[in-house]
């Protein structure tokens, strides 16, 4: 069972290219979001998904698109990147036990720099 | 939307003392109140959670209390061990209609010298 799994590790990007980051879970989760981690500033949500072909935003959104098209996949895209983007990104899932919430399950990051 | 404070932001403990660690939140609909803990370069996980119909949950030696009153939940390590030092981030959050948008405290980080 892997879980969350994200693509890449690493990465290296020139201001103003673009690039996806994956996550894929095999859990069969409803529920997948992104996550920024900045020194000092905790987790901070992106965008989520609710299921297939749902989006929406979340409290840092600018600059970043998703798209939800399977249960498995929640890509996280960069248009055109910033220095600002520099940071560590992770994707997690949780699913649904009726109205009760659930623990989160996090991929192990994607350390992101932007020069 | 949700507020979150944690304190302290640093926690230095000696092997073998206690570490408490206080969240506190706005939003009075929360009644889900979990801790995760991230080791460095690592990735966030669960260690333990807490439903507002519970005042207190113990598992070995971590256990986490709740004040639903005053709007707080604690996280405490007792016998702490090197291996704790990590980055431990609260999460509360209310019931809803089922989607889930955790917002998390900015982190204690917790060093247990030996």
């Amino acid at each position: 069972n892997a879980g969350v799994t994200q693509t890449p590790k690493f990465q290296v990007l020139k201001t103003g290219q673009s690039m996806t980051l994956q996550c894929a879970q095999d859990m069969n989760h409803e529920y997948m979001s992104w996550y920024r981690q900045d020194p000092g500033m905790g987790l901070r949500l992106i965008h989520y998904s609710v299921g297939a072909g749902i989006t929406d935003q979340g409290e840092v959104p600018n600059g970043y698109n998703v798209s939800r098209s399977t249960t498995e996949d929640f890509p996280l895209r960069l248009l055109s990147a910033a220095p600002s983007q520099t940071s560590v990104y992770f994707c997690a899932s949780s699913y649904s036990a009726g109205r009760m919430n659930t623990e989160a399950f996090f991929g192990q990051g994607t350390r992101l720099t932007v020069v | 939307g949700e507020n979150v404070e944690q304190h302290p932001s640093t926690l230095s403990v000696q092997e073998g003392d206690s570490a408490v660690i206080k969240c506190t939140y706005s939003d009075s609909a929360s009644n889900y109140f979990p801790w995760y803990k991230q080791e460095l370069g690592k990735r966030p996980q669960l260690i333990i959670d807490i439903r507002s119909n519970v005042g207190e949950k113990k598992d070995q030696r971590i256990a986490v209390t709740l004040n639903k009153t005053a709007k707080h939940f604690s996280l405490h390590i007792t016998e702490t061990q090197p291996e704790d030092s990590a980055v431990y981030f609260c999460a509360p959050k209310p019931e809803n209609t089922g989607f889930q948008k955790l917002v998390f405290g900015t982190g204690t980080r917790l060093l247990v010298s030996p």
